[in-house]
Parts: C-alpha cells; structure tokens; sequence
C-alpha cells in the first residue's frame, strides 16, 4: 500500500499567521491517466471530513481561499494563509491512485 | 443538498456479524461510485471498501477481504456493507462516502458515521 507521511503532526499556530501542513507519499501519485490524485481533507472536532482540495490544488466550492494546495509525484503541501479560529481541526491528505487509498496520519492544527 | 445517513451500528461479540446501511439523497445515486471509510476512536481514516455506480465493480482493503461485501440497491438509493466475522480491530466510526466523476478517488461527500463497537 502507498504510504502517506505527514508532518508535522501537531500544529500550534498564531491566529492570522499563515501555517503549512507537508504530505510526502511513498510512490508516485501520477496516475496513468496524467493526473495526480491527492486530496486534502478537513476534521473538525466531532464532524466528519470535509474536503477542500482534489487534484493537489483544485479548491472545493464554499473552500476560503486562504487554502491552496500545491506539490507533484510525491511531495505536496498544504498552505492556510491566515489561520482563523474555526481552522482548527485535524486536516489529512489522501492519494486516490492507487488502490487501497490511503490517508496521512493527520495533522491536528490548533491555536496558540 | 447531499445528504448521506448511515444506520446498522452497533456492539457486537468477536465473530459475529452486522449489516450497515446509507441512506443517500440529494443527488442522483445510480451515477456515482460510493464506498465505506473507517475511523478508529482517536486514530485516522481508513478506507474499507469501494462499490461502482453499477455495483459491477468492488474494491475492498486487505484488512477485510473475504469477510466483509459492499452491494448497492440503486433502486433504493441506499448503499450497503456487510460485516461478517468481525474482530476488535474492527471497532470504528463507519463513513459513509460519495464519489465525484473520477469515482471514489476524489470523494466530495461523507455522512456523520455510524459506531461499530466489537467487544465480548
């Protein structure tokens, strides 16, 4: 299976500071297809995940754009801009190329 | 609006069995791929199984290969997973999770879970 890496895991950050979440996966995440499938997923506590971004950088509908994804193969990254309070919560990348999808660990964001 | 309502839940002895449903609503399910995530108390997600718009296609994890089945009643709009033999590992937050066009790859949607406990 396709490891997903995660760091760091724990991510204390000021409000309206910008933060980074890193996702490094095991093997390529470029499909045959030509695209590469990597989404980021937030939790926030007592909900269910929530996606903000697919294909690396594609920002979902209602998604602030303070959120953005970049990265290719098998490095990417998640950038807030300028955290609010209500980003608090657990955020996962995952990679749907290769079957059994996969999940990173989780990175739990919280204010300072 | 999207809505994903899963039920079947339960605590279960070691070996038995449990039926989950999801209810859907809110789009047009016969189009989409849909699938099982799983979210042990306090530990990350976890993918279970995956089921095409047909149902001709299924995809399941290692962990559960052989003893659990995903099936869909598309007359129902309503997706099923079945548990048999269960094990502590087991235990976890059962999501229910809706495909986008590229199939369960990219999933844009989840329900609020359903708890299955397996304890003696």
């Amino acid at each position: 299976d396709v490891v997903m890496t995660q760091s760091p895991l724990s991510l204390p950050v000021t409000l309206e500071q910008p933060a980074s979440i890193s996702c490094r996966s095991s093997q390529s995440l470029v499909h045959r297809d030509g695209n590469t499938y990597l989404n980021w997923f937030q939790q926030r506590p007592g909900q269910s995940p929530r996606r903000l971004i697919y294909k690396v950088s594609n920002r979902d509908s209602g998604v602030p754009d303070r959120f953005s994804g970049s990265g290719s193969g098998t490095d990417f990254t998640l950038k807030i801009s300028r955290v609010e309070a209500e980003d608090v919560g657990v955020y996962y990348c995952m990679q749907g190329t290769h079957w059994p999808y996969t999940f990173g660990q989780g990175t739990k964001v919280e204010i300072k | 609006e999207v809505q994903l309502l899963e039920s079947g839940g339960d605590l279960v002895q070691p070996g038995g069995s449990l039926r989950l449903s999801c209810a859907a609503s809110g789009f047009t399910f016969t189009t989409y791929p849909m699938g099982w995530v799983r979210q042990a108390p306090g530990k990350g997600l976890q993918w279970v199984s995956a089921i095409s718009s047909s149902g001709g296609d299924t995809f399941y994890a290692n962990s559960v290969k052989g003893r659990f089945t995903i099936s869909r009643d598309n007359s129902k709009n309503t997706l099923f997973l079945q548990m048999n033999n269960l094990r502590a590992d087991d235990t976890a937050l059962y999501y229910c999770a809706k495909g986008d066009e590229t199939g369960v790859r990219e999933t844009d949607y989840w329900g609020q879970g359903t708890l299955v406990t397996v304890s003696s």
